[in-house]
Parts: structure tokens; sequence; C-alpha cells
């Protein structure tokens, strides 16, 4: 199975600051064929379920504001926020769709110093 | 408006069973995959299994695998999660999860608390 291991498990970002997350694979999942990564990034607020971020480790869903942006490829990947706001406060966890089972990683939790 | 919304939950003692249902409305039921993803007390997402869009293709995590089976109805617009021989470590939030790359639509969830 495809492990992802995301770092920092926390951090805390001041208004208006920069929030980077990691995530490592243990395994590309790079797909030769189409030259697409199958990595998604999600937000998880407490009390809400999950929502999609980002696809294919660098496309923005439709309506998630511009300040959130993932790059990467192969194994190594990062969603950045830019510009923290008080509603970015949240879990995000990435997750790799190259093989299954379908992995998350561990999660890091986001708050603002 | 896409829609899918989980049921089934409860109380289960260790060794018993039970089955969620995800009744979906919405979009084209019949021909999406379709995903059960959980998330125990405190812990991180775990993707427990997923089906083809023609119920021919299941897959599932190894620490289900044997104990529980992903299947669907597509006439009833309907997805399920048989859950025998369960396990304390599978108490949880249950979430029905339409797709099976980037998950945009997600239930709210049923919650499965498995405990003597």
């Amino acid at each position: 199975d495809i492990v992802l291991t995301q770092a920092p498990d926390s951090l805390a970002v001041s208004l208006g600051e920069r929030a980077t997350i990691n995530c490592k694979s243990s395994q590309s999942v790079l797909f030769s064929s189409d030259n697409y990564n199958y990595l998604a990034w999600y937000q998880q607020k407490p009390g809400q379920s999950p929502k999609l971020l980002i696809s294919w480790a660098s496309t923005r869903v439709s309506g998630v504001p511009d300040r959130f942006s993932g790059s990467g490829s192969g194994t190594d990947f990062t969603l950045t926020i830019n510009n923290l706001q008080a509603e970015d406060v949240a879990v995000y966890y990435c997750q790799q769709y190259y093989s299954p089972p379908f992995t998350f990683g561990g999660g890091t939790k986001v708050e603002i110093k | 408006e896409v829609q899918v919304v989980e049921s089934g939950g409860g109380l289960v003692q260790p060794g018993g069973s039970l089955r969620l249902s995800c009744a979906a409305s919405g979009f084209d039921f019949s021909t999406y995959w379709m995903t059960w993803v959980r998330q125990g007390p405190g812990r991180g997402l775990e993707w427990v299994a997923n089906i083809r869009s023609d119920g021919y293709v299941e897959g599932y995590a190894d620490s289900v695998r044997g104990r529980f089976t992903i299947s669907r109805d597509n006439a009833k617009n309907a997805l399920y999660l048989q859950m025998n021989n369960v396990r304390v470590e599978d108490t949880a939030m249950y979430y029905c999860v339409k797709g099976n790359s980037g998950y945009v639509h997600w239930g709210q969830g049923t919650w499965v608390t498995v405990s003597s």
C-alpha cells in the first residue's frame, strides 16, 4: 500500500501569513501514460465532512479561493495557503488515488497564532 | 443537487454485524464509482472500500478485507456496506462518497460504535 506522510502534524500561523503543508508518498503517484499526479488535498473543519480543495496535485476545485495552491510531482507534494484567514482553521489531508487502497495522509492541523 | 445520505449506524457488539446504506440523488448513480471512507474518534480519514459503477469491481482496505462487503443497487440508487465480525477499532463515522478520484461529494456520515 502507498503510505502518505504529512508534515508537520500541526502548525500555527499568523493571520495574513503563509501556511505550508508537505505530503510525501512512499512511491510515485505520477501516472506516466497521462503525466498526471493522482493526488488530492482536502480540508476538514470541526464537525464537518471533508471538502475537496485540490485534485491532480495542483488543480484547484471550482469555488476554492485562490490563496490555496498545490504543487509537487512524483513523491513530494505541498499545499500552500497564502494570506491565511480565520476560516482556514481546519485539518488538511492529502490522498492518493493512484493505486488502491486510496490512502490518506495523517492530517495537518492549522491554527491561528 | 448531488446528495448522498448515509443511514444504518448505531451501537453493535464486537463480533456482530451491521449494514450501512447510502441513498444517492441528483446524479446518474449507475455511471459512478462509489466509496466508503471512515474516521475514528479524534482520528484521521481512512479509505475503506470502493465499487465500480456496474458493481463488478470492488476494492477494500486491508483492515476490513474479508469482514466488510461493499455493494450497490443501481435501480434504487443505493450503496451499501455490510459489516461483519466488527471490532472495537471499527468504531467511526462512516462517510459515503461519490466517485473514485478527488472526492467532491461527501455525505454527512453515519456513526458506528462497536462496544460491549
